[in-house]
């Protein structure tokens, strides 16, 4: 069966502080990866998606960047965090199913708290 | 681009009751839609997939619906009961080739015992 993993749970960090989180998938392979922000009292926005390895694409501009080092692990990083960047972020994973069918499907998720 | 409406913002019944949350989309030509469901400071579990082919799709209690034409998607939840007061959220699925998603805002749904 397939799992994602995203870690930290929670974060506090200080306003120009970085960040990275991580997420990794087990089970499955060359899924397509997302990283999602829910702002509070928002909806989810797609930050990045990432149909293989090296392979980023952004959706909003942003202080943020992706990377995909390896097929099944998919990192959010800044070098400089503001405190608009304070949310819960998700990541997500999905693969063709049958009949072309893609069921995303969500990590735990990270809340990230900028002070 | 595709914008994604969910109605009520929050709704409270009481348990035992039959209950529909809705869902509207502005692009017709999406190529799946998802319900998901999501618990406070959790992550997002999946419900029901609809597929652009079908009308709709049921798992146990829940019975999504599909149309298209209309733009719109209605969850059903039948004999409610506590344990499913969550936030409801509808995303649909692009064509692209990464199959994005595009949420609604959701809805609050509160059971009550």
């Amino acid at each position: 069966s397939q799992t994602i993993h995203q870690w930290p749970a929670t974060l506090v960090q200080p306003v120009g502080s970085p960040l990275s989180l991580e997420c990794t998938v087990e089970g499955t392979s060359n899924p397509n990866l997302y990283w999602y922000r829910q702002a509070a009292g928002r909806g989810l926005q797609l930050l990045f998606y990432s149909v293989g390895i090296g392979q980023i694409s952004s959706e909003v501009p942003q202080n943020l960047s992706a990377s995909r080092p390896q097929d099944r692990q998919f990192i959010l990083s800044s070098k400089k965090l503001l405190l608009s960047d304070s949310g819960f972020y998700l990541c997500a994973w999905s693969v063709p199913r049958a009949r072309g069918s893609y069921e995303q499907y969500f990590g735990p998720g990270t809340r990230l708290t900028v002070t | 681009k595709q914008e994604v409406t969910q109605i009520p913002a929050a709704l409270s019944v009481p348990e035992g009751e039959n209950l529909v949350l809705n869902c509207s989309f502005t692009d017709s030509a999406i190529y799946n839609l998802q319900w998901f469901r999501q618990d406070p400071g959790k992550g997002l579990t999946s419900l029901l997939l609809i597929q652009s082919s079908q009308r709709e799709q049921t798992s146990g209690r829940l019975n999504a619906s599909l149309d298209k034409s209309s733009g719109r998607s209605t969850l059903y939840i039948a004999a409610s009961q506590p344990g499913d007061s969550a936030t409801y959220l509808c995303a649909g699925v692009s064509s692209g080739s990464a199959r994005q998603l595009t949420f609604g805002s959701g809805t609050q749904l509160t059971v009550l015992p």
